[in-house]
């Protein structure tokens, strides 16, 4: 079935770039999207970019796709203490139409 | 624009009771939204899909008679917790899809629910 993976934990100090990674399963995946949660709160929208892209960059945020490998990135430049949160990765596969999270990866940034 | 509310925020409800918890599209109609449950330091849990008008879509594994969802309009979805129990503590979030749109969801902020 459908699986999205993230490793759990990440520690950056504040200024540098943090990359968070997660790969996928299922071929039929039209986007793929980057969420952020805060403590106690509900998910936003970083960005998202569609199957057929290598790359999409949104300021600080770059999102790098390899469909070969199903590996999808997330990198944040200039590391900020408000992006200390959990971001989830997920999938959305035409194969089901619905989203598939990852688990999540707590970002911890140190000053 | 896209903002989706939930209501409450939080909620505190003794064993054996019922608990509603409503989601609303605020700026736009969603013709289809989704509840979700997350436990702590996990991922989110899709517990089903409700489409406006229709009866919702529930995941395997979870109980329809307990977890019942209506989506009478176009703006809100009300999912009840019937007969709580404390294993039903969680963190619930909606999210919600625009007509015609692709695949994107706007979440709510998430009610977080404690039986005792």
């Amino acid at each position: 079935g459908e699986d999205v993976e993230q490793s759990l934990f990440l520690s950056v100090r504040e200024g540098d770039s943090s990359v968070i990674n997660c790969t996928y399963t299922d071929s039929s995946s039209t986007y793929l999207y980057w969420y952020k949660q805060e403590p106690g709160a509900g998910l936003q929208l970083l960005t998202y970019i569609f199957s057929n892209m290598d790359m999409k960059q949104d300021q600080r945020l770059t999102v790098l796709l390899n469909k070969k490998d199903k590996h999808l990135s997330l990198r944040i430049a200039d590391t900020q203490t408000g992006d200390s949160a959990i971001y989830f990765c997920a999938d959305y596969p035409v194969s089901s139409y619905k989203l598939i999270f990852g688990s999540g990866t707590r970002l911890l940034v140190r000053p | 624009g896209a903002v989706v509310s939930q209501h409450p925020s939080w909620v505190i409800c003794k064993s054996g009771t019922s608990v509603k918890i409503e989601c609303r599209s605020l700026d736009f109609q969603a013709t289809t939204m989704f509840w979700y449950r997350q436990f702590p330091k996990q991922s989110l849990m899709l517990m089903a899909t409700s489409n406006e008008g229709s009866k919702a879509t529930y995941e395997q594994g979870v109980e329809k008679d307990k977890f019942l969802i209506n989506h009478a309009s176009l703006t809100l979805s009300t999912l009840t917790v019937t007969s709580a129990h404390p294993e039903d503590s969680s963190f619930y979030i909606c999210s919600a899809r625009e007509r015609g749109a692709r695949s994107e969801q706007f979440f709510g902020p998430g009610t977080r629910l404690t039986v005792l």
